[in-house]
Protein backbone atom coordinates (compact mmCIF):
# COMPACT_ATOMS: atom_id res chain seq x y z
CA UNK A 1 0.00 0.00 0.00
CA UNK A 2 1.74 3.32 -0.96
CA UNK A 3 1.72 5.40 2.36
CA UNK A 4 3.93 8.85 3.81
CA UNK A 5 4.64 7.45 7.54
CA UNK A 6 5.15 9.53 10.62
CA UNK A 7 6.48 8.76 13.92
CA UNK A 8 5.87 9.53 16.73
CA UNK A 9 2.25 10.32 15.91
CA UNK A 10 2.17 12.58 19.75
CA UNK A 11 4.89 13.76 21.34
CA UNK A 12 5.27 15.80 24.41
CA UNK A 13 8.76 17.97 25.24
CA UNK A 14 10.12 20.41 26.93
CA UNK A 15 11.88 23.59 26.21
CA UNK A 16 15.27 22.58 24.41
CA UNK A 17 15.25 19.37 24.32
CA UNK A 18 16.44 17.72 20.84
CA UNK A 19 14.09 16.06 18.84
CA UNK A 20 13.55 14.29 15.64
CA UNK A 21 10.30 13.32 13.35
CA UNK A 22 10.76 10.80 10.87
CA UNK A 23 8.95 10.66 7.40
CA UNK A 24 9.20 7.80 5.43
CA UNK A 25 7.31 6.88 2.05
CA UNK A 26 7.55 3.66 -0.22
CA UNK A 27 6.43 5.26 -3.41
CA UNK A 28 9.61 5.65 -5.15
CA UNK A 29 9.04 9.97 -4.75
CA UNK A 30 11.96 12.52 -5.57
CA UNK A 31 9.79 15.25 -3.67
CA UNK A 32 9.27 15.37 -0.05
CA UNK A 33 8.39 18.09 2.27
CA UNK A 34 7.37 19.18 5.91
CA UNK A 35 4.17 21.38 6.33
CA UNK A 36 3.02 22.95 10.19
CA UNK A 37 -0.53 23.29 10.53
CA UNK A 38 -1.84 25.92 12.98
CA UNK A 39 -5.13 27.32 13.60
CA UNK A 40 -5.93 30.20 11.79
CA UNK A 41 -2.76 29.75 9.84
CA UNK A 42 -3.63 26.99 7.41
CA UNK A 43 -0.55 25.11 6.17
CA UNK A 44 2.30 26.26 6.01
CA UNK A 45 6.18 24.90 4.07
CA UNK A 46 8.86 24.25 6.88
CA UNK A 47 11.33 22.47 4.15
CA UNK A 48 11.24 20.48 0.80
CA UNK A 49 13.40 18.05 -0.79
CA UNK A 50 13.82 17.88 -4.61
CA UNK A 51 15.79 14.68 -4.17
CA UNK A 52 18.75 12.76 -2.15
CA UNK A 53 21.17 15.33 -0.75
CA UNK A 54 18.92 18.44 -2.20
CA UNK A 55 16.71 20.74 0.08
CA UNK A 56 15.48 24.37 0.67
CA UNK A 57 13.92 25.95 2.63
CA UNK A 58 9.58 26.90 2.80
CA UNK A 59 8.37 29.49 4.33
CA UNK A 60 8.67 28.70 7.97
CA UNK A 61 11.74 27.10 8.62
CA UNK A 62 13.34 28.82 11.61
CA UNK A 63 13.97 26.44 14.29
CA UNK A 64 13.96 23.53 11.89
CA UNK A 65 16.51 21.37 10.29
CA UNK A 66 16.26 18.31 7.73
CA UNK A 67 18.08 15.99 5.88
CA UNK A 68 17.51 13.68 2.73
CA UNK A 69 20.46 11.01 3.13
CA UNK A 70 18.06 8.77 1.33
CA UNK A 71 15.12 9.00 -0.93
CA UNK A 72 12.55 7.41 0.99
CA UNK A 73 12.89 9.12 4.16
CA UNK A 74 13.43 12.85 4.94
CA UNK A 75 13.34 13.32 8.71
CA UNK A 76 12.44 16.73 10.81
CA UNK A 77 15.12 17.65 12.91
CA UNK A 78 14.24 20.03 16.34
CA UNK A 79 17.49 20.81 17.84
CA UNK A 80 16.41 23.66 20.75
CA UNK A 81 12.62 23.27 20.40
CA UNK A 82 10.35 25.90 21.65
CA UNK A 83 6.68 26.25 22.82
CA UNK A 84 6.05 28.21 19.75
CA UNK A 85 6.82 25.00 17.46
CA UNK A 86 4.02 23.61 19.65
CA UNK A 87 1.89 22.50 16.21
CA UNK A 88 0.79 19.23 14.10
CA UNK A 89 3.35 18.67 11.08
CA UNK A 90 2.57 16.80 8.08
CA UNK A 91 4.94 15.26 5.73
CA UNK A 92 4.57 14.68 2.47
CA UNK A 93 5.52 13.48 -0.62
CA UNK A 94 4.98 13.77 -4.31
CA UNK A 95 6.52 12.66 -7.47
CA UNK A 96 6.36 15.80 -9.40
CA UNK A 97 8.20 18.76 -7.51
CA UNK A 98 6.94 21.91 -7.01
CA UNK A 99 3.29 21.86 -7.30
CA UNK A 100 0.43 20.58 -5.16
CA UNK A 101 -0.45 18.04 -7.84
CA UNK A 102 -1.14 14.27 -6.15
CA UNK A 103 0.72 15.12 -2.45
CA UNK A 104 0.41 11.89 -0.30
CA UNK A 105 0.71 13.27 3.15
CA UNK A 106 1.19 11.28 6.20
CA UNK A 107 -0.78 11.30 9.16
CA UNK A 108 0.46 13.76 11.14
CA UNK A 109 2.83 14.08 14.44
CA UNK A 110 1.22 16.64 16.92
CA UNK A 111 4.30 18.26 18.79
CA UNK A 112 3.46 20.09 22.14
CA UNK A 113 6.55 21.90 23.68
CA UNK A 114 6.35 22.97 26.91
CA UNK B 1 -1.73 38.29 2.41
CA UNK B 2 -4.65 35.82 1.22
CA UNK B 3 -4.20 34.58 -2.21
CA UNK B 4 -6.97 32.37 -1.87
CA UNK B 5 -10.27 33.04 -0.51
CA UNK B 6 -12.87 30.87 0.47
CA UNK B 7 -16.08 30.62 2.81
CA UNK B 8 -14.95 29.18 6.54
CA UNK B 9 -18.40 27.06 6.56
CA UNK B 10 -20.64 25.71 4.63
CA UNK B 11 -23.93 23.14 4.89
CA UNK B 12 -24.82 20.17 2.71
CA UNK B 13 -27.81 18.26 2.59
CA UNK B 14 -26.81 14.43 2.30
CA UNK B 15 -27.34 13.44 -1.32
CA UNK B 16 -27.34 16.76 -2.55
CA UNK B 17 -24.79 18.15 -4.37
CA UNK B 18 -22.14 20.28 -2.72
CA UNK B 19 -20.51 23.62 -4.41
CA UNK B 20 -17.32 24.79 -2.79
CA UNK B 21 -16.45 28.31 -4.29
CA UNK B 22 -12.49 29.97 -3.94
CA UNK B 23 -11.60 33.57 -5.24
CA UNK B 24 -8.15 33.34 -6.52
CA UNK B 25 -7.69 36.44 -8.44
CA UNK B 26 -4.08 37.06 -8.27
CA UNK B 27 -3.08 33.28 -10.63
CA UNK B 28 -0.87 33.98 -12.84
CA UNK B 29 -1.85 32.45 -16.07
CA UNK B 30 -0.03 28.71 -16.38
CA UNK B 31 -0.82 28.11 -12.75
CA UNK B 32 -2.96 25.32 -11.69
CA UNK B 33 -5.59 25.53 -9.25
CA UNK B 34 -5.66 22.64 -6.81
CA UNK B 35 -8.09 21.06 -4.39
CA UNK B 36 -7.55 19.00 -1.40
CA UNK B 37 -9.40 17.89 1.92
CA UNK B 38 -8.59 16.81 5.08
CA UNK B 39 -10.57 14.90 7.39
CA UNK B 40 -10.56 15.76 11.34
CA UNK B 41 -7.20 16.26 11.90
CA UNK B 42 -5.99 13.67 9.41
CA UNK B 43 -3.13 14.86 6.44
CA UNK B 44 -4.46 16.73 3.36
CA UNK B 45 -5.96 14.21 0.70
CA UNK B 46 -6.23 14.98 -2.89
CA UNK B 47 -8.77 15.59 -4.68
CA UNK B 48 -8.76 17.15 -8.34
CA UNK B 49 -6.44 20.21 -10.09
CA UNK B 50 -7.32 21.96 -13.31
CA UNK B 51 -6.01 24.74 -15.30
CA UNK B 52 -8.59 26.70 -17.59
CA UNK B 53 -10.58 23.23 -18.56
CA UNK B 54 -13.58 21.49 -16.69
CA UNK B 55 -12.24 18.69 -14.60
CA UNK B 56 -13.61 15.71 -13.40
CA UNK B 57 -12.85 12.92 -11.78
CA UNK B 58 -14.23 9.84 -9.65
CA UNK B 59 -14.34 12.03 -6.18
CA UNK B 60 -15.40 15.71 -7.94
CA UNK B 61 -15.98 18.32 -10.47
CA UNK B 62 -13.84 21.44 -11.05
CA UNK B 63 -15.47 24.33 -12.84
CA UNK B 64 -12.82 27.03 -13.68
CA UNK B 65 -14.02 30.83 -14.77
CA UNK B 66 -12.93 31.62 -18.09
CA UNK B 67 -10.99 34.47 -16.61
CA UNK B 68 -9.18 32.26 -14.04
CA UNK B 69 -9.83 33.89 -11.02
CA UNK B 70 -12.62 31.75 -9.06
CA UNK B 71 -13.34 28.24 -9.62
CA UNK B 72 -15.98 25.46 -7.68
CA UNK B 73 -15.27 22.37 -6.52
CA UNK B 74 -18.59 20.22 -7.00
CA UNK B 75 -19.40 17.16 -4.98
CA UNK B 76 -21.63 15.88 -6.63
CA UNK B 77 -23.91 13.57 -4.24
CA UNK B 78 -22.18 14.70 -1.07
CA UNK B 79 -22.51 11.53 1.67
CA UNK B 80 -21.64 11.86 5.52
CA UNK B 81 -18.06 11.13 4.81
CA UNK B 82 -17.56 13.83 2.59
CA UNK B 83 -17.58 16.00 5.99
CA UNK B 84 -14.09 17.85 6.05
CA UNK B 85 -12.02 20.79 5.23
CA UNK B 86 -11.47 21.83 1.79
CA UNK B 87 -8.80 23.39 0.24
CA UNK B 88 -8.35 25.59 -2.60
CA UNK B 89 -4.62 26.41 -3.20
CA UNK B 90 -2.56 27.89 -6.15
CA UNK B 91 1.09 28.70 -6.69
CA UNK B 92 1.56 32.35 -6.59
CA UNK B 93 5.28 34.31 -7.51
CA UNK B 94 7.34 34.07 -10.29
CA UNK B 95 10.76 32.51 -10.34
CA UNK B 96 12.40 31.64 -7.10
CA UNK B 97 9.88 33.24 -5.30
CA UNK B 98 7.41 31.11 -6.15
CA UNK B 99 5.33 29.54 -3.83
CA UNK B 100 2.19 27.11 -3.04
CA UNK B 101 -0.74 28.71 -1.20
CA UNK B 102 -2.76 26.96 1.24
CA UNK B 103 -5.84 28.70 2.08
CA UNK B 104 -7.72 28.04 5.57
CA UNK B 105 -10.44 25.90 3.62
CA UNK B 106 -14.00 25.76 3.94
CA UNK B 107 -15.74 23.29 6.66
CA UNK B 108 -18.03 21.50 5.11
CA UNK B 109 -20.66 19.77 7.00
CA UNK B 110 -22.91 17.12 5.38
CA UNK B 111 -25.97 16.23 6.83
CA UNK B 112 -28.40 13.44 7.28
Amino acid sequence: EAQVTQNPRYLITVTGKKLTVTCSQNMNHEYMSWYRQDPGLGLRQIYYSMNVEVTDKGDVPEGYKVSRKEKRNFPLILESPSPNQTSLYFCASSSKPGTAYEQYFGPGTRLTVT
Amino acid sequence: DAKTTQPPSMDCAEGRAANLPCNHSTISGNEYVYWYRQIHSQGPQYIIHGLKNNETNEMASLIITEDRKSSTLILPHATLRDTAVYYCIVRVGAGNNRKLIWGLGTSLAVNP
